[in-house]
């Protein structure tokens, strides 16, 4: 399977906890996306990278989440003392940034956090 | 403020039948409008998307039609079969603050069930 892997699958933490997830976009693919999707909503956008530049983040990434991309290649989202409004589903996506609007993010299955 | 409106929530269609998605948006800066289908358990996946100098476009079964002036737009699904049933996002695109990046802002969905 050559699409965007993300992994854990799922992820049970208690409130304070931290906990990091992972995102392996499509070869060569240089941009990289984070979303949240909470139950009964459209993935929210948290943050963009291009190669291994975070270039933008939404207000929604508050001081608790941090992403990563070190070497243009996977990514890691963690999120520090984790609280209950954290639970969400986590979707990371990839584009290969040919550039232009029609640059087609393509999304992994997401990480699922329920936070007790 | 939800920038970009789906109705309706739910939709309940029979094999054959036509399924039609409709969402509005106020920001005159989105540019490109992608609708993006989900099965459970699996992420967001690009199903048809349309310019605004456009007013409609047709891929097999789906349609998107796009009235500029109502800044509203619709996903007609034709001869709906039971493998249509997904949820289905619409989305608007606007170039990020990154610059070269392209944010998708998203409805909030559409649970479509196409009865056998």
């Amino acid at each position: 399977d050559t699409g965007v892997s993300q992994d854990p699958r799922h992820k049970i933490t208690k409130r304070g906890q931290n906990v990091t997830f992972r995102c392996d976009p499509i070869s060569e693919h240089n941009r990289l996306y984070w979303y949240r999707q909470t139950l009964g909503q459209g993935p929210e956008f948290l943050t963009y990278f291009q190669n291994e530049a975070q270039l933008e983040k939404s207000r929604l990434l508050s001081d608790r989440f941090s992403a990563e991309r070190p070497k243009g290649s996977f990514s890691t989202l963690e999120i520090q003392r984790t609280e209950q409004g954290d639970s969400a589903m986590y979707l990371c996506a990839s584009s290969p940034g040919l550039g232009g609007r029609t640059d087609t993010q393509y999304f992994g299955p997401g990480t699922r956090l329920t936070v007790l | 403020q939800q920038q970009v409106k789906q109705s309706p929530q739910s939709l309940i269609v029979q094999k054959g039948g036509i399924s039609i998605i409709n969402c509005a948006y106020e920001n005159t800066a989105f540019d490109y409008f992608p609708w993006y289908q989900q099965f459970p358990g699996k992420g967001p996946a690009l199903l048809i998307a349309i310019r605004p100098d456009v007013s409609e476009k047709k891929e097999g079964r789906f349609t998107i039609s796009f009235n500029k002036s109502a800044k509203q737009f619709s996903l007609h699904i034709m001869d709906s079969q039971p493998g249509d049933s997904a949820t289905y996002f619409c989305a608007a695109i606007t170039v990020g603050s990154g610059g070269s990046n392209y944010k998708l802002t998203f409805g909030k969905g559409t649970l479509l069930t196409v009865n056998p």
